[in-house]
């Protein structure tokens, strides 16, 4: 069964570095998503992206955020300057055309110190 | 806006029960509605996705049903095991908008005691 990759697994940051979360989705899917679930917290859209840019984003995806798909199969969530409220599981997901459901990455952890 | 609700938030059961979770939302307008499994710590995990047309979808001990208009889904457990303990996320895609983004709630955590 296809699988969205998400590298790393768990990630530990000092406060105000940049970071670059990883992720490579099911290859045929189209539409490309951030999540994220702070510890104890609900899942929360972060923006998604179709067709090399970006087409909704939530009000947590400020300027501190940006996403990328440097090169057709790599889809790259950066944070720069970190604060301790980023702390959370971040999720990548893929999906097809049409009405198929998602498809979610394992997540990385980060955590901010 | 779209609110996604989970009742009950925990749930505690002994090996062998079947059991209802809940899951409401307050806009009836949606393209589809997908059940997922988290594991602590872990990833989402996609169960079943059942479209707006349709009333339930079933995998194996798991059964989902869906009422629109009634703002309603629910997911049926057959007789449970210790390896259904997770939380189980709710999470419908509005019929607004062409990004498909998810709106999730807050998810059932289930314990089944052997």
């Amino acid at each position: 069964e296809p699988e969205v990759t998400q590298t790393p697994s768990h990630q530990v940051t000092q406060m105000g570095q940049e970071v670059i979360l990883r992720c490579v989705p099911i290859s045929n899917h189209l539409y490309f998503y951030w999540y994220r679930q702070i510890l104890g917290q609900k899942v929360e859209f972060l923006v998604s992206f179709y067709n090399n840019e970006i087409s909704e984003k939530s009000e947590i995806f400020d300027d501190q955020f940006s996403v990328e798909r440097p090169d057709g199969s790599n889809f790259t969530l950066k944070i720069r300057s970190t604060k301790l409220e980023d702390s959370a599981m971040y999720f990548c997901a893929s999906r097809p055309q049409g009405a198929d459901g998602y498809t979610f990455g394992s997540g990385t952890r980060l955590t901010v110190v | 806006k779209q609110e996604v609700t989970q009742i009950p938030a925990a749930l505690s059961v002994p090996e062998g029960e079947n059991l209802v979770l809940n899951c409401s939302f307050t806009d009836s307008a949606i393209y589809n509605l997908q059940w997922f499994r988290q594991d602590p710590g872990k990833g989402l995990t996609s169960l079943l996705l059942i479209q707006s047309s349709q009333r339930e979808q079933t995998s194996g001990r798991l059964n989902a049903s869906l009422d629109k208009s009634s703002g309603r889904s629910t997911l049926y457990i057959a007789a449970s095991q210790p390896g259904d303990s997770a939380t189980y996320l709710c999470a419908v895609r509005p019929w607004s908008g062409n990004t498909g983004k998810l709106i999730f709630g807050q998810g059932t955590t289930l314990q089944v005691k052997p």
